[in-house]
């Protein structure tokens, strides 16, 4: 991910709306992605992963979206709660094997219910 | 899933003074955890990587000799911040991994010097 700056877009959205969130990477070599949920004062929460030989993974509520042409990613979360509300992260693996991931700058979802 | 533990939550501390942060895999072995540090409203910034029972690698920029990284168990790697100052004040993560490419995190340690 690229981490850019200490302003951290925000996306608000009403109950049960579908929420997009996107998140661009910079190194080519990335071959593994990841969304974290953050609620405050708390530790990232995996919420879905994506190997660079898909470019699309549902899960639950959830949908990531893998554009290796434009090094874009997204994720979809479908009839958005309150409780999902938090700072969304998306990370990659710069391509390497041993676990090492760079964190984009992140979104603030709020969901207004 | 796993999960990773810190300790303490919360610290504060004069400045001046050394502050240890412990984290632990609970339920599996950890041959690699990792060490992040969040300043309020911005993302988290890899400090270092540690592999048990070598020698941390520092991210650049960041002072191998203020923050000491001790991975000496598969469950265990403590972090310590030397004579800290109001400038470290922040939140501190850590996370594991067994050797794949997931991370399970810990849930944070907020540091607040005075």
């Amino acid at each position: 991910g690229e981490s850019v700056g200490l302003h951290l877009p925000t996306l608000s959205v009403q109950e049960g709306d579908n929420s997009i969130i996107n998140c661009a990477y910079s190194n080519s070599a990335s071959d593994y992605f990841i969304w974290y949920k953050q609620e405050s004062g708390k530790g990232p929460q995996f919420i879905i992963d994506i190997r660079s030989n898909m470019d699309k993974r549902q899960g639950q509520r959830v949908t990531v979206l893998l554009n290796k042409t434009v090094k874009h990613l997204s994720l979809q979360i479908a009839a958005t709660q309150p409780g999902d509300s938090a700072v969304y992260f998306c990370a990659d693996n710069l391509g390497t094997s041993y676990g090492k991931l760079t964190f984009g700058q992140g979104t603030i979802l709020t969901v207004h219910p | 899933g796993a999960v990773v533990s810190q300790h303490p939550s919360w610290v504060i501390c004069k400045s001046g003074t050394s502050v240890k942060i412990e984290c632990r895999s609970l339920d599996f072995q950890a041959t690699t955890m990792f060490w992040y540090r969040q300043f309020p409203k911005q993302s988290l910034m890899l400090m270092a990587t540690s592999n048990e029972g070598s020698k941390a690698t520092y991210e650049q920029g960041v002072e191998k000799d203020k923050f000491l990284i001790n991975h000496a168990s598969l469950t265990l790697s403590t972090l310590t911040v030397t004579s800290a100052h109001p400038e470290d004040s922040s939140f501190y993560i850590c996370s594991a991994s067994g050797g794949r490419d997931e991370q399970f995190f810990g849930p944070g340690t907020r540091l607040t010097v005075l």
